[in-house]
């Protein structure tokens, strides 16, 4: 149990699906992430939400959406994905964004495979 | 932006052997993390570092924060077969930067 929980872990959709990967935190942190991991690439940084609002997007295309409704959840919500959007989401939550000395904290990541 | 090498991009070791492996950056950094990654799990944090030349340990994990703060060690000994995944260093240079993290590097043990 690592204090932040992610649902599904494994989802399979088409590419003209609507789904939705959720994350919860139960550390206390106010910042949320998303992070993509693609075999043979390093981690990459997606989303960064610091008390609800986002501070930090990486150049990742529309049909990836993030939602924070609070700062115990955080979901990216997805649409006509491609299948090279095939990979490992990774939710992580700290305490401060950014902050020197903060340590992130991540879920055990949803798969997701587009067909 | 900053980057981060990390090496050796894999090991293949005996069990009971002591591994090795280290992160630099083209920049100075104020902290230094080590996660390690099971197959099909999320990173879990080894050790954080936030201080120059500090030197920490984790059961039989050890990790430095190099002087320069350019660099970090991560030495496992007496390795066992769970050890086997993948260890990523991440630092952080300035307040306000976010982590940035190395390309891993992937343990595999004999037993």
């Amino acid at each position: 149990e690592t204090g932040v929980t992610q649902t599904p872990r494994h989802l399979v959709m088409g590419m003209t699906n609507k789904k939705s990967l959720k994350c919860e935190q139960h550390l206390g942190h106010n910042a949320m992430y998303w992070y993509k991991q693609s075999a043979k690439k390093p981690l990459e940084l997606m989303f960064v939400y610091s008390l609800e609002e986002r501070v930090e997007n990486n150049s990742v295309p529309s049909r990836f959406s993030p939602e924070c409704p609070n700062s115990s959840h955080l979901f990216l919500h997805l649409h006509t994905l491609q299948p090279e959007d095939s990979a490992l989401y990774l939710c992580a939550s700290s305490q401060g964004a950014g902050s020197s000395g903060n340590t992130i904290y991540f879920g055990e990541g949803s798969w997701l495979t587009v067909v | 932006g900053q980057q981060l090498n990390q090496s050796p991009q894999s090991m293949f070791i005996q069990e009971g052997e002591d591994v090795s492996m280290n992160c630099t950056s083209s920049s100075i950094f104020n902290t230094w993390l080590w996660y390690k990654q099971d197959p099909g799990e999320g990173p879990v944090l080894l050790i954080a570092l936030y201080k120059a030349g500090e030197l920490t340990s984790n059961g039989r994990l050890t990790a430095q924060f190099g002087i320069t703060r350019k660099d970090s060690f991560l030495n496992i000994s007496a390795s066992i077969p769970s050890d086997v995944g993948i260890y990523f260093c991440a630092g952080r240079g300035n307040a306000g930067n976010m982590l940035t993290f190395g390309g891993g590097t992937r343990l595999m043990v004999k037993p």
